[in-house]
């Protein structure tokens, strides 16, 4: 099945850029998303990437898939205190029969440092 | 708001018990997704319904059952319960089924289980 790789901290401060790298395994995954977690809430949709897009940009966020090497990243430009939680990348599988679960890395716990 | 709501926020109950977990999905959505967050297996995909039929499984232990009645709500069972069960449970919903386009699946804010 697929897998997804992330690093589980990264810490930046506040006004700066914060990259979050995400590798997965599954080449078919058709879209790949990225959720916001924050504590004790729920997962929040930030935005997500067709597979044949290389960037989509939305307001502060930037992703970047590089499909050949199964790598996606999320750019947060000027980011905030309230930026700080825990971030998933999370590409679509598909069973088949209309059925499209997530399959969700780790985390990435972001800290911004006012 | 995504919209989709969870009830109970929280649970507390013991070991060998059975709990039902309530999801309402997003108006005119069809597809609800269960998954369960704990803190050695992550995230984790548990089942799928469309329009009140099973469509895919994922992790889900066999103590473990859902259904998706005419109304569109979903309910998670969890039977025979132990410590490990203790965790967060999601749902999520969707409302395009096999029907390609990104099917973005929007979440509840869960179901905290806690199994003592």
């Amino acid at each position: 099945g697929e897998d997804v790789e992330q690093s589980l901290f990264l810490s930046v401060r506040e006004g700066d850029s914060s990259v979050i790298n995400c590798t997965y395994t599954d080449s078919s995954s058709t879209y790949l998303y990225w959720y916001k977690q924050e504590p004790g809430a729920g997962l929040q949709l930030l935005t997500y990437i067709f597979s044949n897009m290389d960037m989509k940009q939305d307001q502060r966020l930037t992703v970047l898939l590089n499909k050949k090497d199964k790598h996606l990243s999320l750019r947060i430009a000027d980011t905030q205190t309230g930026d700080s939680a825990i971030y998933f990348c999370a590409p679509r599988g598909d069973s088949g029969a209309g059925s499209y679960q997530l399959t969700f890395g780790k985390g990435t716990k972001l800290s911004v440092i006012p | 708001d995504s919209g989709v709501t969870q009830t109970p926020k929280h649970l507390i109950t013991a070991t060998g018990q059975r709990v039902t977990l309530r999801c309402s999905p997003r108006s005119g959505d069809l597809s609800v997704y269960w998954y369960q967050q704990s803190l050695d297996q992550g995230l984790q995909f548990l089942i799928h319904y469309y329009n009140g039929e099973e469509r895919a499984k994922g992790n889900i232990l066999e103590r473990f059952s859902a259904q998706q009645f005419p109304d569109l709500h979903s309910e998670l069972n969890l039977s025979s319960l132990e410590l490990g069960d203790s965790a967060l449970y999601f749902c999520a919903s969707s409302g395009t089924y096999g029907q390609g386009g990104a099917d973005t699946q929007y979440f509840g804010p869960g179901t905290r289980l806690t199994v003592l």
